[in-house]
């Protein structure tokens, strides 16, 4: 069946590093691959998304990698600050408009 | 703009009762969809509604029903409620045009 996994389960990084979060998928019909942050207690958000045409995609500080021959995705986070510091999940879907399969999480700890 | 309400926020149930769970989309959007989020791990889709109709549905029993009504708000039911029901239960909605998720603040049950 369909099927996200994501490592690590928890990343803690130094202020100012990279961080990156790693996924893999089973249905190779997926196409559209969201990334969610939630903060404690608060509604998973959108940060970034890639489609399958597109191997990266980058906006600010943020940078997302595809390979779909292998099922991988990753999500690249540079020049970490204290306000990174969430879960992060990663996702994966046939398209934007059908159901999303997420992955388990990643708890982000950024340390000063 | 309201963005996603749910509502109850929070409720406690006990093992056996039922529970309606209700969703109103974001503006401008017309496609609802559920998950459960349980402690510690991602979002599990439940159902998608559109035009009033179930559109996909995850693998949860028959107890999980859901309803859309004209106004594109939803309800999430939950029949004969077992204690692994306790999870955070986020209602999502997009519009037609845009596949982006938007969920709201989530309704967390307990069952005792």
């Amino acid at each position: 069946g369909e099927n996200v996994e994501q490592h690590p389960s928890t990343l803690s990084v130094q202020e100012g590093d990279s961080a990156v979060i790693k996924c893999t998928y089973s249905d190779s019909a997926s196409n559209y691959f969201p990334w969610y942050k939630q903060e404690l207690g608060k509604r998973p958000q959108l940060i970034i998304d890639i489609r399958s045409n597109v191997g990266e995609k980058k906006d600010q500080r943020i940078a997302v990698t595809l390979n779909k021959t292998a099922k991988h995705f990753s999500l690249h986070i540079t020049e970490t600050q204290p306000e990174d510091s969430a879960v992060y999940f990663c996702a994966a879907a046939y398209s934007s408009a059908s159901k999303i399969i997420f992955g388990s999480g990643t708890r982000l700890s950024i340390r000063p | 703009d309201a963005g996603v309400t749910q509502s109850p926020t929070h409720l406690i149930k006990t093992r056996g009762q039922q529970v309606t769970l209700r969703c109103s989309p974001k503006s401008g959007h017309d496609t609802v969809s559920w998950y459960q989020q349980a402690l510690g791990q991602g979002p599990q889709f439940i159902f998608q509604y559109y035009e009033e109709e179930e559109r996909q549905r995850g693998n949860f029993p028959d107890r999980f029903s859901g309803h859309q009504f004209p106004n594109y708000s939803s309800e999430l039911n939950v029949n004969a409620l077992l204690l692994g029901d306790s999870a955070l239960y986020l209602c999502a909605s997009r519009g037609r045009r845009t596949g982006e998720l938007f969920f709201g603040e989530g309704s967390r049950l307990t069952v005792l």
